[in-house]
């Protein structure tokens, strides 16, 4: 079983629908992340969770919302998005957010979003 | 603030050949750690090295060796007798001992030819 496992690969949806990324991680760590990849722009980093806290939010606009319900597991809420809100959005985790280990994170493959 | 800078955007050679991806990085901190992470089609980040700033030594895995040089705030990657499998889009990052970010470049996209 891979390590990070984000659902669904692929979704489309309208500007007016409301649905949920999901990711999951089966490597034991406690930080996850959520990261926007845009055609052509640097990857950007939106949310962090350590231990179930969010300790990191990048002026991210209130039509996402993240939930760490548990340290395995990490969603992302979408609702009323713009088109120019479709990108590959990727999930993370790390063993912590300190220690030796700290920042080596694992990615899963992404939810292609496409907003029309 | 910390940068990095990968000027090539696009390369692309003849499979066996040996190809070199560079990476430049800013940062006015002395504890760093430097990363090259790998994204194939499918889509996923797979790691492939990270170092710190105090480890200098060059490092080889494989077909893939790394050149990290202080000097000129340098970590490159070669790619020795690539194979169409390393197509992808390679990430340079950038991480501070102080935080928990990595700073990613923009990437290089590496076409290999059959």
């Amino acid at each position: 079983e891979t390590g990070v496992t984000q659902t669904p690969r692929h979704l489309v949806m309208g500007m007016t629908n409301k649905k949920s990324l999901k990711c999951e991680q089966h490597l034991g760590h406690n930080a996850m992340y959520w990261y926007k990849q845009s055609a052509k722009k640097p990857l950007e980093l939106m949310f962090v969770y350590s231990l179930e806290e969010r300790v990191e939010n990048n002026s991210v606009p209130s039509r996402f919302s993240p939930e760490c319900p548990n340290s395995s597991h990490l969603f992302l809420h979408l609702h009323t998005l713009q088109p120019e809100d479709s990108a590959l959005y990727l999930c993370a985790s790390s063993q912590d957010t300190a220690g030796r280990d700290k920042n080596i994170q694992y990615f899963g493959a992404g939810t292609r979003l496409s907003v029309l | 603030a910390q940068k990095v800078t990968q000027a090539q955007t696009e390369i692309s050679v003849v499979e066996k050949e040996d190809v070199t991806l560079d990476c430049v990085y800013e940062t006015r901190d002395t504890t760093y750690y430097l990363f090259w992470y790998k994204q194939p089609p499918s889509g996923e980040l797979v790691f492939l090295i990270r170092r710190n700033s105090f480890d200098e030594q060059n490092e080889i895995s494989g077909r893939y060796s790394w050149n990290f040089q202080k000097s000129t705030s340098s970590f490159n990657f070669t790619i020795t007798a690539s194979q169409v499998v390393d197509s992808a889009v390679y990430f340079c990052a950038l991480s501070v001992n102080r935080d928990d970010k990595i700073i990613f470049g923009k990437g290089t996209r590496l076409h290999i030819l059959p």
